[in-house]
């Protein structure tokens, strides 16, 4: 069983729809959460933090669900910008990271 | 701003060749990653190290060795380059907590 999973996508959306994206982590004893984006051919690069209590930063917005070892990203307003991918991470102490393989977005004028 | 350097961006190697991707963080980061990234796979964990001198294993050690004769350089080597080597390979560094931070990886091509 691997240890971060996503849905792979792809997901097409048009401009201004709100997507939301969700991954499954299978140990409970997981500390930090994280999304990073990726684009094409680039490093991942920090999106945000997910926290216990839920963050939003602008049109994003993470949950973070322990009892159900869940986390999900909803982008609302969906800009052409957005197309990326994105990765759902999970850390154990800080110096073990899993990562999920990531959602296709592709945001459509 | 932090920054993660790989030294090269794009490398095109023979097989059979010994190939060296050298990585150097700003942060006084302890904690530095070694990740390889193929479509569908993801990224999977080659090597890491806490600390100068140290290493540990990770997922996919095989066919790879590392280096960290200092806190800010991390080295991966390929000792005998081979097809199924060819990749994008992403060096990380993080200070214990918290987030990673990457380089911009280096896309490695075995002839």
């Amino acid at each position: 069983r691997k240890e971060v999973e996503q849905d792979p996508g792809p997901f097409n959306v048009p401009e201004g729809a709100t997507v939301a994206f969700n991954c499954t982590y299978s140990n409970s004893a997981s500390q930090s959460f994280f999304w990073y984006r990726q684009d094409c051919r680039k490093e991942p690069k920090l999106l945000m933090s997910v926290y216990s209590s839920g963050n939003e930063d602008g049109r994003f917005t993470a949950q973070l669900n322990r009892a159900s070892q869940y986390i999900s990203l909803l982008i609302r307003d969906s800009k052409l910008s957005d197309s990326a991918t994105y990765l759902c991470v999970v850390s154990d102490t800080g110096n073990q990271f899993y990562f999920g393989t990531g959602t296709s977005l592709t945001v459509i004028p | 701003d932090v920054k993660v350097t790989q030294s090269s961006r794009y490398l095109v190697k023979r097989t059979g060749e010994k190939v060296f991707l050298e990585c150097v963080q700003d942060m006084d980061h302890e904690n530095m990653f070694w990740y390889r990234q193929d479509p569908g796979l993801g990224l999977r964990l080659i090597y890491f190290s806490y600390d100068v001198k140290m290493k540990e294993k990770g997922d996919i050690p095989e066919g790879y060795s590392v280096s960290r004769e200092k806190k800010e350089r991390f080295s991966l080597i390929l000792e005998s380059a081979s097809t199924n080597q060819t990749s994008m390979y992403l060096c990380a560094s993080n200070g214990g907590t918290g987030e990673l931070f990457f380089g911009e990886g280096s896309r490695l091509t075995v002839l």
